[in-house]
C-alpha cells in the first residue's frame, strides 16, 4: 500500500494554464506539507496543514493555494503557470514535529 | 533562522569502500530533529537515519551511521561497505523537535557516485 501517493506523477502544461496536484495519505498523520525541488535539487517547504488548518505559509506568489479538504488529503492549485513554476513538487505527511514521509513527486514542466 | 550546510557537491566511492557525507548546521534550538535523505534517480524521497538531539547516542541503520557533535553543530553521514544503489543524491535536514511547525530545512545536498 502507497503511503504518501501524488497525482500526476507528470504533468506538461503551457503557460498560462491553471492546474492542480492531488495529495493523499493512508498515514494517519495530522500534518501534511508541500515542497518545491528547484532544477539545481534545492528543497524548500511552500505549505504545511495540521488538522485542515494552515500552518506554515512561505513567500509563494498567490497564484498557488493549497486546500486540505481532510486530514488525508492536501492538494495543490497553481493558476496562471509561469515558466518558473517548472520544478518537481513533493507532497509530504507526519505526525506533528516527527518524521515526515514524503510522496513519490510531480514533475511539472511549463512550455 | 535555521541553516543547514552541505559543502560537498559531489563525492565518489569505491563499491565495498566507506564514505562520509558532510552537513553542518546552526541553530538556536536546544531540542530537534537532524536527518538524512537519499533520493536516487528515480527521485523518491527516501529516509535514512534520524538523530534527536538530545540523544548523545549517534543513530545507526545497518550500514548507515551518523557522527553527530551537538557543540560543533556537525552531523555527518557514514556509508560503510557502499553498495552500487547507495549512488543518490543525499540531503541533510532540520527540523524542530516537537515545534508547532516542523517543516524540513533541507541542505543543498551531494550527489554520491558509486564506483564499480
Amino acid at each position: 500500500d502507497t503511503a504518501v501517493s501524488q497525482t500526476p506523477k507528470y504533468l506538461v502544461t503551457q503557460m498560462g494554464n491553471d492546474k492542480s496536484i492531488k495529495c493523499e495519505q493512508n498515514l494517519g498523520h495530522d500534518t501534511m506539507y508541500w515542497y518545491k525541488q528547484d532544477s539545481k535539487k534545492f528543497l524548500k517547504i511552500m505549505f504545511s496543514y495540521n488538522n485542515k488548518e494552515l500552518i506554515i505559509n512561505e513567500t509563494v506568489p498567490n497564484r498557488f493555494s493549497p486546500k486540505s479538504p481532510d486530514k488525508a488529503h492536501l492538494n495543490l492549485h497553481i493558476n496562471s503557470l509561469e515558466l518558473g513554476d517548472s520544478a518537481v513538487y513533493f507532497c509530504a505527511s507526519s505526525p506533528l514535529g516527527e518524521t515526515q514521509y514524503f510522496g513519490p513527486g510531480t514533475r511539472l514542466l511549463v512550455l | 533562522a535555521q541553516t543547514v550546510t552541505q559543502s560537498q557537491p559531489e563525492m565518489s566511492v569505491q563499491e565495498a569502500e566507506t564514505v562520509t557525507l558532510s552537513c553542518t548546521y546552526d541553530t538556536s534550538e536546544s531540542d530537534y530533529y537532524l536527518f538524512w535523505y537519499k533520493q536516487p534517480p528515480s527521485r523518491q524521497m527516501i529516509l535514512v537515519i534520524r538523530q534527536e538531539a538530545y540523544k548523545q547516542q549517534n543513530a545507526t541503520e545497518n550500514r548507515f551511521s551518523v557522527n553527530f557533535q551537538k557543540a560543533a553543530k556537525s552531523f555527518s553521514l557514514k556509508i560503510s561497505d557502499s553498495q552500487l544503489g547507495d549512488a543518490a543524491m543525499y540531503f541533510c535536514a532540520y527540523s524542530e523537535y516537537g515545534g508547532s511547525q516542523g517543516n524540513l530545512i533541507f541542505g543543498k545536498g551531494t550527489k554520491l557516485s558509486v564506483k564499480p
